[in-house]
């Protein structure tokens, strides 16, 4: 079956750090793969999905993912951080069933950007 | 501009009632979704829709039901035979025509049991 696994629960930072939030996923074959943002009381916000075409994905934000299909991985990186960017991250890719495709999302990484 | 509305954002209730979460959408997307998520984990699924008079149950469907009366609405109601139902509740919905799997969200609602 197809799973996602973000490898860290929590993510602490400095501001202006560099930081990296990991996620695999289990699939044979061709995928979309999305990352999600969730701020504190609200819905999942897109931040950059990759369908096809450049394996390097830019975002909203600052953020940017590089799928790889060797390694099943399409981590999510930002090269300074700010306050602001404390929130829920969700990674999710899509499975088919039953003829149409449904989105199966990790567990989250929490990242927390420290003054 | 488009988007998804759900309401009330805050509900309280108590034991032994029915509660019902609003859902609305004027994307004309074809599918609609209900997750509930608790605090350090992830989306679950509840429910979901395909198409207008149609759903089907997701992982944790016991102890609520919905309804798809019209396009733009998916309501989805918490019965007193959900065990623990305070959590917070995520509507969706997708473009079946691009079959991305992409998933367009509301902000939630939270519902408390008192």
């Amino acid at each position: 079956a197809q799973s996602v696994t973000q490898l860290d629960s929590q993510v602490p930072v400095f501001e202006e750090a560099p930081v990296e939030l990991r996620c695999n996923y289990s699939s044979s074959v061709s995928v979309y793969l999305f990352w999600y943002v969730q701020y504190p009381n609200q819905g999942l916000q897109l931040l950059l999905k990759y369908l096809s075409g450049s394996t390097l994905v830019k975002g909203i934000n600052g953020f940017e993912a590089e799928f790889n299909k060797s390694q099943t991985s399409f981590h999510l990186r930002k090269p300074s951080v700010h306050i602001s960017d404390t929130a829920e991250y969700f990674c999710a890719v899509t499975v088919n069933s039953g003829g149409y495709n449904k989105l199966i999302f990790g567990a989250g990484t929490r990242l927390a950007v420290h003054p | 501009d488009g988007g998804i509305t759900q309401s009330p954002k805050y509900l309280f209730r108590k034991e032994g009632q029915n509660v019902t979460l609003s859902c609305e959408q004027n994307l004309n997307h074809d599918a609609m979704y209900w997750y509930r998520q608790d605090p350090g984990q992830g989306l679950r699924l509840i429910y979901y829709s395909q198409i207008v008079n149609d759903f089907q149950k997701g992982d944790i469907a016991e102890g609520y039901s919905v309804s798809r009366e019209k396009k733009e609405s998916f309501p989805l109601t918490v019965t007193s035979a959900q065990k623990n139902p305070t959590a917070f509740y995520l509507c969706a919905s997708r473009n079946t025509g691009l079959n991305t799997g992409e998933l367009f969200f509301g902000e939630g609602s939270r519902l408390t049991v008192l």
